[in-house]
């Protein structure tokens, strides 16, 4: 079974602090992703990887960055905290790039963690 | 306008009833479809998943693809207060750069009443 892992399943922070979370993946999957989900708003993108060392921009990295020194782990880096943050931050990761024969491109989720910002 | 337009409910039903969940979408290019369920404070999982047009069935759901109207649809038969949850459908397009990523519904909350 693939194992999304986050560090944290609830954590409480002060704004103008600097939050890490943590994911870490078992399957060797290229592709992680982090999304923040909001009550109305659905899951909103906020960075991607494919690869190590590689980042992408999703629809909302602003106060955000993220960090992938190795395959299997994904950071979410919030360097200065804002009570807008205050949200459920899932992580996912999924296999390689689909093809036109192996087009399956579902990502698997870890329990998420839910972040309070005072 | 969004790209894929789901329901959000909540939605209630009693045990035992058929539960249609539904999501249109507007981009032509999607071509692999998922439905994720998820618990109360969890992540979501993975329930279904299809590709291109047609039907799937797994138990007592069936997931079913209409691309011609675009148009997606996750059948619940015989429900069961452990189906309840937030349902959301998820899709992708086939073209190399944006394959990764997946455009999800919002979700629609789900509660079967026992």
């Amino acid at each position: 079974d693939v194992k999304v892992t986050q560090s944290s399943r609830y954590l409480v922070k002060r704004t103008g602090e600097k939050v890490f979370l943590e994911c870490v993946q078992d399957m060797d999957h290229e592709n992680m992703f982090w999304y923040r989900q909001d009550p109305g708003l659905g899951l909103r993108l906020i960075y991607f990887s494919y690869d190590v060392k590689m980042k992408e921009k999703g629809d909302i990295p602003e106060g955000y960055s993220v960090s992938r020194e190795k395959k299997e782990r994904f950071s979410l880096i919030l360097e200065s905290a804002s009570t807008n943050q205050t949200s459920m931050y899932l992580c996912a990761s999924s296999f390689g790039t689909p093809s036109f024969t192996s087009p399956r491109s579902e990502q698997f989720f870890g329990p998420g963690t839910r972040l309070t910002v005072l | 306008q969004k790209e894929v337009e789901q329901d959000p409910g909540p939605l209630s039903v009693p045990e035992g009833a058929i539960v249609s969940l539904n999501c249109t979408y507007s981009n032509s290019a999607f071509q692999y479809f998922m439905w994720y369920r998820q618990y109360s404070r969890k992540g979501p999982e993975l329930l279904m998943y299809t590709y291109s047009s047609g039907n799937k069935e797994d138990g007592r759901f069936t997931a079913q693809v209409d691309k011609s109207s675009k148009y997606i649809s996750l059948f619940i038969r015989d429900s069961q207060p452990s189906d309840s949850a937030t349902y959301l459908c998820a899709m992708s397009a086939r073209s190399s750069g944006s394959a990764r990523q997946l455009t999800f519904g919002s979700g629609t909350q789900l509660t079967v009443l026992p």
